[in-house]
């Protein structure tokens, strides 16, 4: 079975600072896609950035870039210049294939909170 | 487009009810999924339905139930409410492939007293 990791049960960092949140995963599939997602308090989860095994390069959107190092299965969200509405829950995710199926395996989530 | 709707966004329930969860998936897209999150356990993958069909189901009591409809739509039905039941429910709408991405719902808070 596969496993997220994220071991930063909570983070801070300043507004305008870039902030690096972990996440390693464990999986024998040779082909496998990594998720990020956030969560505000509002409850919806929201898409933010995606990092297939195959792809050559890192996944950037925007101000979200993902830092995936396949050797070492880590898959780090790095988030640039901060803001206070980056204030919410982030969970790593990968995509499990199961014979045509497919479901997510969330790590248990980094709360991260932007101060002013 | 418009995104995935999940209804009621907040119900209160007490145990021994049952409860329905309906969810709307994005237009196009046959694949719905369903999550339970809890402080304790995180985000659990309930089910997938995929035109009509339930492909996958997680490690959940015979009393999580569900079904999708022709137009997609997906309901979940959890019988017999527990205690423990309380948490968000969380749908996620996708075309189906492999590789293709998820779009999450706003989730229905459920509170079982």
């Amino acid at each position: 079975a596969q496993k997220i990791t994220q071991t930063q049960p909570g983070m801070f960092v300043q507004e305008k600072e870039a902030v690096t949140l972990d996440c390693t995963y464990d999986t024998s599939d040779p082909s496998y896609g990594l998720f990020w997602y956030k969560q505000p308090s509002s409850g919806e989860m929201i898409f933010l950035i995606y990092q297939g095994s195959y792809d050559q390069q890192n996944a950037t959107e925007g101000r979200y870039s993902l830092n995936f190092q396949k050797a070492r299965k880590s898959a780090n969200l790095v988030i640039s210049a901060s803001q206070l509405g980056d204030s919410a829950m982030y969970f790593c995710a990968m995509r499990e294939d199961q014979g045509g199926s497919e479901k997510l395996v969330f790590g248990k989530g980094t709360k991260l909170t932007v101060n002013p | 487009k418009a995104g995935v709707t999940q209804t009621p966004r907040y119900l209160i329930k007490t145990r021994g009810q049952q409860v329905t969860l309906s969810c709307s998936p994005i237009s196009g897209h046959r694949s719905v999924s369903w999550y339970q999150q809890t402080p304790g356990q995180g985000l659990q993958f309930l089910f997938e339905y995929f035109s009509e069909t339930q492909r996958n189901k997680g490690n959940f009591p015979g009393r999580f139930s569900g079904r999708q409809f022709s137009n997609s739509r997906s309901e979940m039905n959890v019988s017999t409410l527990e205690l423990g039941d309380s948490a968000l429910y969380l749908c996620a709408s996708s075309l189906g492939g492999t590789g293709n991405g998820y779009t999450f719902g706003s989730g229905t808070r459920l509170t079982v007293v």
